[in-house]
């Protein structure tokens, strides 16, 4: 596609359940960000691809997230045992190169509301 | 460490008016890339501009300005003949040597009113 895709654009799970957010990047970028953006905050960074590995975790919370990029394209953001407080909107998004300074292009989010 | 800093919370002009956004940042790196987003009600973070640590020009894009400068790690932006549709959160960031990671500040919501 055009831009990065983000699915479900929409997502309320109750306190406890597992949760999985897709992201497709720009098609041909190499490398691929998950963010997470609370309400009137800026985008907080989770974890950085380069290809299939993950880069940086370092914003990862907690053990109860984790991501993958099997194949170097799509990725997804998977959340064990939910709670409250992970309600947020987790941007996805992507670059043509990889390493720092690049311009990262975002997807339109996934809103995760946990209750 | 890496911080950027937005210390306007929110500003309303009146449309036609010129407006600044300012931003502040911090890091150790002689080398680095700022940059400024802007997320419409919509949610969508669009990219505005890139610029690296060794270009202090200044940059225009039509009715948008950005002042660039070292001396006061600030990297402020213009909207000259504000519009309603440039009612948004704009987000100043950094990327530097340090690391993959590119950091956000806390955003400036602009109310632009007719």
């Amino acid at each position: 596609g055009a831009g990065v895709s983000q699915t479900p654009s929409n997502k309320v799970t109750e306190k406890g359940k597992y949760v999985e957010l897709r992201c497709d990047p720009i098609s041909g970028h190499t490398a691929l960000y998950w963010y997470r953006q609370s309400l009137g905050q800026g985008p907080e960074f989770l974890i950085y691809f380069q290809g299939t590995g993950a880069a940086d975790d370092s914003g990862l919370p907690n053990d109860r997230f984790f991501a993958v990029r099997p194949e170097g394209s799509v990725s997804t953001l998977k959340i064990q045992r939910t709670e409250r407080g992970d309600s947020a909107v987790y941007l996805c998004a992507s670059s043509l190169d990889v390493g720092w300074g690049n311009t990262i292009y975002f997807g339109e989010g996934s809103w995760l509301t946990v209750v | 460490a890496q911080k950027v800093t937005q210390a306007q919370t929110e500003i309303s002009v009146v449309e036609k008016e010129d407006v600044t956004l300012d931003c502040v940042y911090e890091t150790r790196d002689t080398t680095y890339y700022l940059f400024w987003y802007k997320q419409p009600p919509s949610g969508e973070l669009v990219f505005l501009i890139r610029r690296n640590s060794f270009d202090e020009q200044n940059e225009i894009s039509g009715r948008y300005s950005w002042n660039f400068q070292k001396s006061t790690s600030s990297f402020n932006f213009t909207i000259t003949a504000s519009q309603v549709v440039d009612s948004a959160v704009y987000f100043c960031a950094l990327s530097s040597t340090g690391g993959f990671k590119t950091i956000f500040g806390a955003g400036t919501r602009l109310f632009v009113k007719a």
